[in-house]
């Protein structure tokens, strides 16, 4: 069965500093990653996804994050965190179904946050 | 462009009784999928609809039920409600025939069991 782990549930930078959110899935084929991010009182906007091809994906935001399939990681990055990122960040891996459709399976989350 | 609507925001029910819950999903989208986000938990599937048939089902109990229709917006049922189902349920909608399709998230309900 697939896992995803977020060993972090919490997060503190100042604002300004680069961030690194850490991702460790299990998933027998090649997985699709997501992260997304959850503000208070809000569903889920999704920053970036992995299905193949580069490694480094960019997504929006100015984050980017890095498929590491020997370490079965997939790691979120910012290089300047400013205020408004402060949120919950979920890592997700997805299983395929027939049809291209998938349902992803989510960490427990990390809350970032942010002082000024 | 309307993005995927969950009705209501906020719910206040007792042990025991019934509960719906409504979820338009993105205009053009034709699958829905619920969750279950409990507090500081990532979201649990909970089923996915495809042309109103569930076309796949989470570790829930059959007190959890669902229904498509035709337009494609979506109702979940919770029977017999018990304290452990108090969470933010969100609706995610997606196209099925896209390449490779991406989930888009509603706000969510929260529903709160006494």
């Amino acid at each position: 069965a697939q896992s995803v782990t977020q060993p972090d549930i919490h997060i503190t930078v100042s604002e300004g500093a680069s961030l690194e959110l850490r991702c460790n899935y299990s998933y027998g084929a090649t997985p699709y990653l997501f992260w997304y991010v959850q503000s208070p009182g809000q569903g889920l906007q999704l920053l970036l996804k992995y299905f193949s091809g580069d490694t480094l994906v960019q997504g929006i935001k100015g984050f980017e994050a890095e498929f590491k399939r020997s370490q079965s990681s997939f790691n979120l990055r910012k290089p300047s965190v400013h205020w408004s990122d402060a949120a919950e960040y979920f890592c997700a891996v997805g299983s395929s179904l027939s049809g291209g459709s998938y349902i992803p399976t989510f960490g427990r989350g990390t809350s970032l946050i942010v002082h000024p | 462009d309307a993005g995927v609507t969950q009705s209501p925001t906020h719910l206040i029910k007792t042990r025991g009784q019934q509960v719906t819950l409504r979820c338009s999903p993105k205009s053009g989208h034709d699958t829905v999928s619920w969750y279950q986000q409990a507090l500081g938990q990532g979201p649990q599937f909970i089923f996915q609809y495809y042309e109103e048939e569930e076309r796949q089902r989470g570790n829930f109990p059959d007190r959890f039920s669902g229904h498509q229709f035709p337009n494609y917006s979506s109702e979940l049922n919770v029977n017999a409600l018990l304290l452990g189902d108090s969470a933010l349920y969100l609706c995610a909608s997606s196209l099925i025939r896209a390449s490779k399709n991406i989930q888009y998230f509603g706000a969510g309900t929260r529903l709160s069991v006494l």
